[in-house]
């Protein structure tokens, strides 16, 4: 059902910048804005990002936001081994009544 | 410290209503401005919102599923429930519930979750 598309995998090396893309529709991103979210193995989900780039506490400064029209970012600077996760992006999207939606999910691996 | 843990049986059978409950434990989820939702990810996909209450006790859930899905709240105001009913396979999948604070620092996003439990339906 995602109306948000990410690509399936990012990768980089460690100390990398890696940036992962959210392309959405003037329904959900051009309206509104986008939370990120990281998935670790058999761990509960964590915001990484509020609001396009605002850092939850403890979420380190590595990681960063953007959102322009309709479509996101996440930027992970100087990547290290715990980074390897999946990535998904998230927002409201204003059609049929109002839904969240999330991204189909990026993989991201530290070579 | 706000926590959240799923609790429910581990397997369905097809035709039949999956049932679970979010205990919450360092707030009470009538506290205004906060709202409380289930999520899922079935294997190997990606993750669905599945609906919310909120601290009135309205409700909102996925088009996708909202002709088959109830959350409501427990009267002690330390859980809320999820119903699916008539599920099929494809509603095999991790169950997380999570608080989605409206107003604050931190909004309009699930910022605390639990560690979520697994539900097969099968025979």
């Amino acid at each position: 059902q995602s109306v948000l598309t990410q690509p399936p995998s990012a990768s980089g090396t460690a100390g990398q910048r890696v940036t992962i893309s959210c392309s959405g529709s003037s329904s959900n991103i051009g309206r509104n804005d986008v939370n990120w979210y990281q998935l670790l193995p058999r761990t509960a989900p964590k915001l990484l990002l509020n609001k396009n780039n605002q850092r939850p506490s403890g979420v380190p400064d590595r990681f960063s936001g953007s959102r322009s029209g309709t479509s996101a970012s996440l930027a992970i600077s100087g990547l290290q081994s715990e980074d390897e996760a999946d990535y998904f992006c998230a927002t409201w999207d204003n059609s049929l009544n109002g839904f969240y939606v999330f991204g189909t999910g990026t993989k991201v691996t530290v070579l | 410290q706000v926590q959240l843990r799923e609790s429910g049986p581990g397997l369905v059978k097809p035709s039949e209503t999956l049932s679970l409950t979010c205990i919450v434990s360092g707030v009470s989820i009538t506290t205004a401005n906060y709202h409380w939702g289930w999520i899922r990810q079935p294997p190997g996909k990606g993750l669905e919102w599945i609906g919310n209450i909120h601290d009135d006790g309205s409700t909102h859930y996925n088009p996708s599923v909202k002709s088959r899905v109830t959350i409501s709240a427990d009267t002690s105001k330390t859980q809320f429930s999820l119903r699916l009913s008539s599920v099929t396979a494809a509603d095999t999948a991790v169950y997380y519930c999570a608080r989605r604070p409206v107003a604050g620092e931190i909004s309009h996003a699930f910022d605390v979750w639990g560690q979520g439990t697994v539900v097969t339906v099968s025979p």
